[in-house]
């Protein structure tokens, strides 16, 4: 059983589009989150939601929407897709705000 | 604002070697420490998770240390294998329950 997992695993669309990643965990963890890995490889955290409520949200655009019907899921939507938007986005969960994270195994867009 | 700095950017041994991969923080206000590893294209394995209380976690050949007043951890591999070979990231949890992440050290080890 995969405890974090990610749908799709691989994204590929053109510009303008709009797109959905889900994410669901397995673990129970009341805290879940978003991170973006550019191509320099470097992760930021985008959003983190405690218990279904968004507690952190950094400078990202507002083209971004978490979403969070429930504990164990997180899901991502972006709308008009930009190329700079092309990444690999990470969904992680934890027990608790400041416990062990443990990731899924990512979801990598291309905007052409 | 948290910054997460880890050198080497990337290291190269021969197998048996002993590694020694260093991360260095701004901001000692922290809640934990966790070091991960990732392999090209895959997502992130959790390795260790040292608590602000404590100086040192070990599993196996991994031993990890915390300095948080100076803002420093180490995470020690002994004997590497060419199985070892990954990008280890090290990620500091902030009282801001953010996750910084540092660039991370890309590590061969040549059988």
């Amino acid at each position: 059983d995969t405890a974090v997992s990610q749908t799709p695993k691989y994204l590929v669309t053109q510009m303008g589009n709009d797109k959905s990643i889900k994410c669901e965990q397995n673990l129970g963890h009341d805290t879940m989150y978003w991170y973006k890995q550019d191509s320099k490889k470097f992760l930021k955290i985008m959003f983190s939601y405690n218990n279904k409520e968004l507690i952190i949200n950094e400078t990202v655009p507002n083209r971004f929407s978490p979403k969070s019907p429930d504990k164990a899921h997180l899901n991502l939507h972006i709308n008009s897709l930009e190329l700079g938007d092309s990444a690999v986005y990470f969904c992680a969960s934890s027990p608790l705000g400041e416990g062990e994270l443990f990731f899924g195994e990512g979801s990598r867009l291309t905007v052409l | 604002k948290q910054e997460v700095t880890q050198i080497p950017a990337a290291l190269s041994v021969p197998e048996g070697e002993n590694l020694v991969l260093n991360c260095s923080f701004t901001d000692s206000a922290i809640y934990n420490l966790q070091w991960f590893r990732q392999d090209p294209g895959k997502g992130l394995t959790s390795l260790l998770l040292i608590q602000s209380s404590q100086r040192e976690q070990t599993s196996g050949r991994l031993n990890a240390s915390l300095d948080k007043s100076s803002g420093r951890s180490t995470l020690y591999i002994a004997a590497s294998q060419p199985g070892d070979s990954a990008t280890y990231l090290c990620a500091v949890n902030s009282n801001d329950y953010k996750l910084s992440f540092g660039a991370g050290t890309t590590v061969t080890v040549r059988a």
